[in-house]
């Protein structure tokens, strides 16, 4: 069946640093992939996404990376800093607004 | 624009009750989908809604339901619950954009459900 496979489930990073957190899907056919930030008590929100037709998309200091022939992408974050503190998803969806998450990184920032 | 709106935010039931959960997505958004988050299992997807019809549904009992409404107003119900149902219900709405494609969801804050 769908399925997203996420790692690391943690991880921490001095502030400055960067933090990568990579993602691999099984459904061939998926075509979306959103990435989400959860703060604690808070709803996800959408962070960056990207589409199959494209291998790369940035936006300041997020970048977003799909390799469709090895079915994974990776989120990059540069720079990060205490507010970046949070638990990430990447998704995948094709076609529909179902989302298949990951099972989510904990991102730790120390100052 | 009001976003997602999701009542109640707290609920607290009892083993072998049934609950009613409710969701208000934003305005023009046609498509809803609900998931649900627990520490161990993360965001696990229950239904996807558009225009009044069930497109998917997740791998959940037929105990879980739902439906949506012509105004794009969601519900799912719960019957017969079980400890295991306590979690974090989020909704999300997306416009879903007639020349189809996938669209950007918007989630809601959730409805906390304790199963006691």
């Amino acid at each position: 069946g769908e399925n997203v496979e996420q790692h690391p489930s943690t991880l921490s990073v001095q502030e400055g640093d960067s933090a990568v957190i990579k993602c691999t899907y099984s459904d061939s056919a998926s075509n979306y992939f959103p990435w989400y930030k959860q703060e604690l008590g808070k709803r996800p929100q959408l962070i960056i996404d990207i589409r199959s037709n494209v291998g790369e998309k940035k936006d300041q200091r997020i970048a977003v990376t799909l390799n469709k022939t090895a079915k994974h992408f990776s989120l990059h974050i540069t720079e990060t800093q205490p507010e970046d503190s949070a638990v990430y998803f990447c998704a995948a969806s094709k076609d529909t607004d179902k989302l298949i998450f990951g099972t989510g990184t904990r991102l730790q920032v120390f100052p | 624009k009001a976003g997602v709106t999701q009542t109640p935010r707290y609920l607290i039931k009892t083993r072998g009750q049934q609950v009613t959960l409710s969701c208000s997505p934003i305005s023009g958004h046609r498509s809803v989908s609900w998931y649900q988050q627990t520490p161990g299992q993360g965001l696990q997807f229950l239904f996807e809604y558009f225009s009044e019809t069930q497109r998917n549904k997740g791998n959940f009992p037929g105990r879980f339901s739902g439906r949506q409404f012509s105004n794009s107003r969601s519900e799912m119900n719960v019957s017969t619950l079980e400890l295991g149902d306590s979690a974090l219900y989020l909704c999300a709405s997306s416009p879903h954009p007639s020349s189809g494609g996938n669209t950007e969801a918007f989630f809601g804050q959730g409805t906390r459900l304790t199963v006691v």
